[in-house]
């Protein structure tokens, strides 16, 4: 089956870099997500990335995508107080209808 | 805002009663899903849907069943709940592989 990991915990200073990382499983996933959910509200997409991309950037997010390690990473630059929230890896289901396989969360915790 | 609303928000019911839960979206999306947020799992897929009267089980869907009547609702009953459904459900819509998939904003279970 597949199993997506995550570490639950990262804390950075405002204006540094963040770096998110998630392993997958299924290596024959062709869309990997990231989304964010801030306390009490729902997730939100941040962006995502298609099997056949090694990396993505939008504004302050970029994404690399490691195929061979099963490896994907949400770097955010500039780190901002309301950027502090938790942040999910998904994978998306081989087997169509768009269903989804979320890691575990990494609690980010921006401190000034 | 993807144009999901689910009911209720928040919810507290007894061991043993029915409960039904609500998403209601207004995107005509043909893809709904189900899925429940709990600590150190991340989020996991209970039931979706495909299509009018098309469901199917995901991972989590022993204790849940779900219904779809209408393209726009899509409604998950616990028959008799129990306390290790207690949890945060989140309604989710798509348009099908390769399209964004949005997130309603949860719906808040305590089973006492």
């Amino acid at each position: 089956g597949e199993d997506v990991e995550q570490s639950l915990f990262l804390s950075v200073r405002e204006g540094d870099s963040s770096v998110i990382n998630c392993t997958y499983t299924d290596s024959s996933s062709t869309y990997l997500y990231w989304y964010k959910q801030e306390p009490g509200a729902g997730l939100q997409l941040l962006t995502y990335i298609f099997s056949n991309m090694d990396m993505k950037q939008d504004q302050r997010l970029t994404v690399l995508l490691n195929k061979k390690d099963k490896h994907l990473s949400l770097r955010i630059a500039d780190t901002q107080t309301g950027d502090s929230a938790i942040y999910f890896c998904a994978e998306e289901d081989t087997g169509g209808g768009n269903k989804l396989t979320f890691g575990t969360g990494t609690q980010l915790k921006v401190e000034l | 805002d993807a144009g999901i609303t689910q009911s209720p928000r928040h919810k507290v019911t007894e061991t043993g009663t029915p409960v039904t839960l609500r998403c209601h979206q207004t995107e005509n999306h043909r893809y709904m899903y189900w899925y429940r947020q709990d600590p150190g799992h991340g989020l996991r897929l209970i039931h979706y849907s495909y299509g009018v009267k098309d469901t199917d089980k995901g991972e989590v869907s022993d204790g849940y069943s779900v219904s779809r009547s209408k393209t726009e609702d899509f409604l998950l009953t616990l028959e008799s709940a129990t306390s290790s459904q207690t949890s945060v459900y989140f309604c989710a819509i798509s348009e099908g592989t390769g399209n964004t998939i949005y997130f309603g904003e949860g719906s808040w279970l305590t089973v006492v």
